[in-house]
């Protein structure tokens, strides 16, 4: 079991709004950052802090946290979104950094 | 542009010693930290541990007892090995730069934001 939970897999449809969250007990305190990973590549940060979004990311990507919930949201979603995506945050007690389980996004 | 580029034994039997080394360009050593990440066949990203310029280290609690991490700032290199490898750590092994940032007041942030390209370790007998 994982410190931060997170769906298995989600589906948009193409051009839709898709939201996928991380929840965990550190997340009030410890932002989570959000990583894309397409087969065969290494993971890619999207999000990051409150709400940021590195260089070059594409600004259908935004991210928010409430409580102990943080959640990523792609507006507008492209076929090149579908990937997996992972979050990290800081574990329960609060001592390391722990990946989510990653939620495969499938875009229909 | 900051870039990593990683190297080590990509095939160790039962037992062996995982030595990898991750050397950073184009950008500075200090104020980051290091980290390790792995990825076994098929499965999500397990965060192995992380060490900054001065050598002070954090890992992940299950591997702890088998992981030492170092860093050589006269070559902006860090360094990986895990003794004792079984099948089970059978992964693609990825280094990263993290930021860690105070988010006033009381919440912080952090994030790896530059990524090496993998190594695949496969143990077998």
């Amino acid at each position: 079991s994982s410190d931060l939970t997170q769906d298995p897999a989600v589906s948009v449809a193409l051009g839709q709004t898709v939201r996928i969250t991380c929840q965990g007990d550190r997340i009030r305190t410890y932002y989570a950052s959000w990583y894309q990973q397409k087969p065969g590549q290494a993971p890619l940060l999207v999000i990051y802090g409150e709400n940021n979004r590195p260089s070059g990311i594409p600004d259908r990507f935004s991210g928010s946290t409430s409580g102990n919930t943080a959640s990523l949201t792609i507006t507008g979603t492209q076929a090149e979104d579908e990937a997996d995506y992972f979050c990290t945050s800081r574990d329960s007690n609060g001592d390391h950094w722990v990946f989510g389980g990653g939620t495969k996004l499938t875009v229909l | 542009q900051v870039q990593l580029q990683q190297w080590g034994a990509g095939l160790l039997k039962p037992s062996e010693t995982l030595s990898l080394t991750c050397a950073v360009y184009g950008g500075s050593f200090t104020t980051y930290y290091w980290t390790w990440i792995r990825q076994s066949p098929g499965q999500g990203l397990e965060w192995i541990g992380e060490i900054n310029d001065s050598g002070s280290t954090n890992s992940n609690p299950s591997l702890t007892s088998r992981v030492t991490m170092s860093v050589d700032t006269s070559k902006n290199q860090f360094s990986l090995k895990m003794s004792s490898v079984t099948a089970a750590d059978t992964a693609v092994y990825y280094c990263a730069r993290a930021i860690w940032r105070r988010a006033p007041p009381l919440s912080f942030y952090h994030y790896m934001d530059v990524w090496g390209n993998g190594t695949t370790v496969t143990v077998s007998s």
